[in-house]
């Protein structure tokens, strides 16, 4: 069975960093695309982030960019989120996700999903 | 500002049918079979409905489908259950810098 475990959240001052961790087990991770997703307190899902398999391609949501870095370590099984430069808006739960896979087949969509850590970003 | 739009609410009765709607544009929705449909319930983990449009993952039920027209697509839940009562989050890939788009999500009360 997958599970994604996510950590690392907390309490941070504007201007801060924190490094979230995901991590996977119950499946080959190294061949699976995955992707960070967010929902602020009371809002819908925002896209962040997502990995290929081996790290060589990575994709930002244009609110992040130049701030946050995906990695991966396929030897730990862990997904990793570096946050730096953190704002109040960044104040959200982020979901880390797998690609879905079914016989097979990956498919592009987003497929299993972890609980979520809160990151809050306050004075 | 969600990029994909979604109705803020819909409400059904037990047994009824409903569609939500999520509408994108010709660099998302209209340019792939990359839409996704979420369910969430309050301070829980989104779980996969439909994906590819129109496809059911394994254990889905089949009172749940989706289609797609133009840049628009659509979740239909048929013959509505109490349990069915969630949040629901439109999905897509996208040609844009940002890869994968959601819609700003539809809160489905069933009366």
């Amino acid at each position: 069975e997958v599970q994604l475990v996510e950590s690392g959240g907390g309490l941070v001052q504007p201007g801060g960093s924190l490094r979230l961790s995901c991590a996977a087990s119950g499946f080959t991770f190294s061949t699976f695309w995955m992707h960070w997703v967010r929902q602020a307190p009371g809002k819908g899902l925002v896209w962040v982030s997502r990995i290929n398999t081996d790290g060589s391609t990575i994709n930002y949501a244009d609110s992040v960019k130049g701030r946050f870095t995906i990695s991966r370590d396929n030897a730990k099984n862990t997904l990793y989120l570096q946050m730096n430069s953190l704002r109040v808006e960044d104040t959200a739960v982020y979901y880390c996700a797998t690609n879905y896979y079914l016989s097979g087949t990956y498919y592009t969509t987003m497929g299993s999903w972890g609980l979520g850590t809160l990151v809050t970003v306050s004075s | 500002q969600s990029s994909l739009t979604q109705p803020a609410s819909v409400s059904g009765s037990p047994g009824q049918s409903i569609t939500i709607s999520c509408t994108g544009t010709s660099s998302d929705v209209g340019a792939y079979n990359y839409v996704s449909w979420y369910q969430q319930y309050p301070g829980k983990a989104p779980k996969l409905m439909i994906y590819d449009v129109s496809i059911r993952p394994s254990g889905v039920s089949n009172r749940f489908s989706g289609s797609k027209s133009g840049n628009a697509a659509s979740l239909t839940i048929s013959g509505l259950q109490a349990e069915d009562e969630a949040d629901y989050y439109c999905s897509s890939y996208s040609s844009t810098s940002t890869p994968w788009v959601f819609g700003g999500g539809t809160k489905l009360t069933v009366l």
